[in-house]
């Protein structure tokens, strides 16, 4: 049974960078894809990309290209999302989630999510 | 790429069935059978309730089913209960080889 855990959340200034990380337990965390989704106070569910741990591979959605970078630490079995240039608008949680390939296209299960506050 | 459709709300009396609809183009929902939902409680992580359309993972009332009839998808919820009270999101693989979800739908159980 995998289960993913989240680091606490932050507080950064615009136009800072956060680095959000997600342990994972159980399971073989090379063989599967860590997705990165964001959620902005009342709003909806964003999928901002996804990394494949043994492959080392990150695919972005367009919409965050340039500003996000999912890695991950086989060693730890940890992935990171780092958003960089923040503006208010990235004040929302950020979740981790298993999933994100043709064969595992959905997300499961998710991590308890990180809220990220940017304000001056 | 533009997120899925959803209604905002819809509502329903215990014991009472309700669908929520999600809907796509032939580049997302159309294309491909990998749709899948979720439920998100206040203040939770959304938690898996279907995927590739129609399946239920393990742990998932039957209560909850899927379908999808061209770009359309669709969440049905059959005997209500107080419980059902949430928000259900839809998620598709697209042909630009990301993941969309849709606005979210928020079930109000009366």
């Amino acid at each position: 049974q995998v289960q993913l855990v989240q680091s606490g959340a932050e507080v950064k200034k615009p136009g800072s960078s956060v680095k959000v990380s997600c342990k994972a337990s159980g399971g073989t965390f090379s063989s599967y894809t860590i997705s990165w989704v964001r959620q902005a106070p009342g709003q909806g569910l964003e999928w901002m990309g996804r990394i494949i741990p043994i492959l080392g591979i990150a695919n972005y959605a367009q919409k965050f290209q340039g500003r996000v970078t999912i890695t991950a630490d086989k060693s730890t079995s940890t992935a990171y999302m780092e958003l960089s240039s923040l503006r208010s608008e990235d004040t929302a949680v950020y979740y981790c989630a298993r999933g994100g390939t043709m064969m595992e296209n959905w997300f499961d299960p998710w991590g308890q999510g990180t809220l990220v506050t940017v304000s001056s | 790429q533009s997120a899925l459709t959803q209604p905002a709300s819809v509502s329903g009396s215990p014991g009472q069935s309700i669908t929520i609809s999600c809907t796509g183009t032939s580049s997302d929902v159309g294309g491909y059978n990998y749709v899948s939902w979720y439920q998100q409680h206040p203040g939770k992580a959304p938690k898996l309730m279907i995927y590739d359309v129609s399946n239920r993972p393990s742990g998932v009332s039957n209560r909850f089913s899927g379908s999808k009839s061209g770009n359309t998808a669709s969440l049905t919820i059959s005997g209500l209960q107080a419980e059902d009270e949430a928000d259900y999101y839809c998620s598709s693989y697209t042909s630009s080889s990301v993941w969309v979800f849709g606005g979210g739908t928020k079930l109000t159980v009366l």
